[in-house]
């Protein structure tokens, strides 16, 4: 069946470097893909998305790029800083709203 | 704009008992999903709802149902609790009527344990 890999599933990076997040996903008919963050005793909250018909999306320190051709999309945080620590989800979509997780990636970012 | 509500925020309940939980989705939004989350399984995808009518299903057994009122709000109801549907139980909404994925988001989630 459909399944979404994500790598790695923890990552510790210095307050100021970047980090990368990357999935894999199997379905080609995918065309929609979230990615959340989730903080202890929360909900997930959508932090970027991105569309089959886009390569690259941007938002401020945030960056998700996509390809296709490869299936797999990836996460990029720039100059990071310790309340981006949280896990951060990778998401595929599938026809009726049905959203494909990957397996989450615990961000810990060290003042 | 108020987000998406869910109650209660924590139950216990014991092996055999059944359960239902609540979900209110953001003021004009018509489709309601629910999602288990386990630390083994990860999020995986129960059902949607929109306009009252389950729209998708995903890969749980019948005990797990669930039902939308013509409000959008939503419930699902798990029957004969078993221990490995200790779970966070959440719910996401989306305007649900486009022809294309709708962005979800996320209520805090209802954190059941079953002993």
């Amino acid at each position: 069946g459909e399944n979404v890999e994500q790598h790695p599933s923890t990552l510790s990076v210095q307050e100021g470097d970047s980090a990368v997040i990357k999935c894999t996903y199997s379905d080609s008919a995918s065309n929609y893909f979230p990615w959340y963050k989730q903080e202890l005793g929360k909900g997930p909250q959508l932090i970027i998305d991105i569309r089959s018909n886009v390569g690259e999306k941007k938002d401020q320190r945030i960056a998700v790029t996509l390809n296709k051709t490869a299936k797999h999309f990836s996460l990029h945080i720039t100059e990071t800083q310790p309340e981006d620590s949280a896990v951060y989800f990778c998401a595929d979509s599938h026809p009726g709203n049905m959203l494909t997780f990957g397996g989450g990636t615990r961000l810990m970012v060290k003042p | 704009k108020a987000g998406v509500t869910q109650t209660p925020r924590y139950l216990i309940k014991t092996r055999g008992q059944q359960v239902t939980l609540s979900c209110s989705p953001i003021s004009g939004h018509r489709s309601v999903s629910w999602y288990q989350q386990t630390p083994g399984q990860g999020l995986q995808f129960l059902f949607e709802y929109f306009s009252e009518t389950q729209r998708n299903k995903g890969n749980f057994p019948g005990r797990f149902s669930g039902r939308q009122f013509s409000n959008s709000r939503s419930e699902m109801n798990v029957s004969t609790l078993e221990l490995g549907d200790s779970a966070l139980y959440l719910c996401a909404s989306s305007l649900g009527t486009s022809g294309r994925i709708g962005t979800q988001y996320f209520g805090p989630g209802t954190r059941l344990t079953v002993l």
